[in-house]
């Protein structure tokens, strides 16, 4: 069954410095999806992503993240400079757009980010 | 805006004990509707869902009515097992590009 990848599955950090989340979609889907987790509570969402640019973002989701999707393979989430609040689990999913799989996300595994 | 709320946490039940997780949402229009899980140490993995009204998703044993004139889409199994449990997240969604409204989740123990 395809699958999401997320990469890595666990990322240290110090605060301030810049941390790439990678994720590789299902191939044949066209919407791409962050989300984040932080430990014990509600899985909230950052962005969503359409036709190579942002459709939707959320208030989270300010100045210090990006989105990219770099060889139509690859989506990644850049953090421009951690804060110990970032620390989080981060979800990719991603949704194909035809009618018979349409508004369902698949969910990679997610990425742990530790800011220290 | 979108909103779910969802019971309570943490339920712990026995083996074979009869199932509820309560979810309502606040929404405009006709979302659809869902239930994702996660495992201990894992992701969210789809558990069911439902399109429209009186709409009934079924997986695992797992079984929940999307209810327009109560909003309400809860969670009901018949006998749990060990293995059930997780937390259960019930979830919003419009179509095209529009992310999913999670719930807090619920966590869920069955004990043997």
């Amino acid at each position: 069954e395809p699958e999401v990848t997320q990469t890595p599955s666990h990322q240290v950090t110090q605060m301030g410095q810049e941390v790439i989340l990678r994720c590789v979609p299902i191939s044949n889907h066209l919407y791409f999806y962050w989300y984040r987790q932080i430990l014990g509570q509600k899985v909230e969402f950052l962005v969503s992503f359409y036709n190579n640019e942002i459709s939707e973002k959320s208030e989270i989701f300010d100045d210090q993240f990006s989105v990219e999707r770099p060889d139509g393979s690859n989506f990644t989430l850049k953090i421009r400079s951690t804060k110990l609040e970032d620390s989080a689990m981060y979800f990719c999913a991603s949704q194909t757009g035809v009618s018979s799989g349409a508004n369902v996300l698949t969910f990679g595994a997610g990425s742990r980010l530790t800011v220290l | 805006g979108n909103s779910v709320t969802q019971m309570e946490g943490p339920v712990t039940l026995s083996e074979e004990a009869f199932l509820t997780i309560n979810c309502t949402y606040t929404a405009t229009g006709y979302p659809s509707l869902f239930w994702y899980v996660q495992y201990p140490g894992e992701g969210l993995q789809l558990l069911l869902k439902a399109t429209k009204a009186d709409d009934k998703g079924s997986n695992k044993g797992f079984e929940a009515t999307y209810r327009k004139e109560t909003t309400s889409f809860h969670l009901e199994k018949g006998s749990v097992q060990v293995s059930d449990s997780a937390v259960y997240f019930c979830a919003l969604k419009y179509g095209g590009a529009d992310g999913l409204t999670f719930g807090k989740g619920t966590h869920l123990i069955i004990q043997p």
